[in-house]
């Protein structure tokens, strides 16, 4: 089945910008989903369809999808961004929702 | 406002069974297909299984397929997991999720129960 690989960790400090990747083979050819998840909550879906966003999420959050890869950027980090993000995507050949492993965002 | 609230979850011995519910509220139930996903403690989200908006269709993860069938009951507005032939791997959070469109292809999954806690263990 499809793999997807994401950093496990990134860092940035407040006010920078955060860029989290997922790569796949020719993933431009899927539509893109990132899910944010603060510990001991549910995850929120922050990004759609590569690079729209739900209505109450940041326009800080942004999403793209080329290649094989692609990636959540989060601008002008705050603390409470702090979080694990996961990438999710629909496996045709395998009728299967894939996540990537998570990306842990540690603001400094 | 779309809620989905978990329960069922609970202390299990391997080879044991267990249903979890997930009862939908703040949206047209029956016309959206509906997920569940787990998480392993410590461990990142894996995909277990969706059923389509009028259950006539389902996917499971290999995982569990086999083991597990997911179901829904529209009147009721509630989605379930009866989990069967329980293992140790099977611990974890479930949660259940919406599926904002799409069946033969899915989108993303757009709103998140809270989650329910399976512990399997002897």
């Amino acid at each position: 089945s499809y793999v997807v690989t994401q950093p496990p960790s990134v860092s940035v400090a407040p006010g920078q910008t955060a860029t989290i990747t997922c790569g796949g083979n020719n993933i431009r050819s899927k539509s893109v989903h990132w899910h944010q998840q603060k510990p001991g909550q549910a995850p929120v879906l922050v990004v759609y369809d590569d690079s729209d966003r739900p209505s109450g999420i940041p326009e800080r959050f942004s999403g793209s999808n080329s290649g094989n890869t692609a990636t959540l950027t989060i601008s002008r980090v705050e603390a409470g961004d702090e979080a694990d993000y996961y990438c999710q995507l629909w496996d045709t050949s395998s009728d299967h929702v894939i996540f990537g492993g998570g990306t842990k965002l540690t603001v400094l | 406002e779309v809620q989905l609230l978990e329960s069922g979850g609970g202390l299990v011995q391997p080879g044991g069974s267990l249903r979890l519910s997930c009862a939908a509220s703040g949206f047209t139930f029956s016309s959206y297909a509906m997920s569940w996903v787990r998480q392993a403690p410590g461990k990142g989200l894996e995909w277990v299984s969706a059923i389509s908006d009028g259950a006539g269709n389902t996917y499971y993860a290999d995982s569990v397929k086999g083991r597990f069938t997911i179901s829904r009951d529209n009147s009721k507005n509630t989605l379930y997991l009866q989990m069967n032939n329980l293992r140790a791997e099977d611990t974890a959070v479930y949660y259940c999720a919406r599926i904002s469109r799409g069946w033969w292809v899915i989108y993303s999954l757009d709103y998140w129960g809270q989650g329910t806690l399976v512990t399997v263990s002897s």
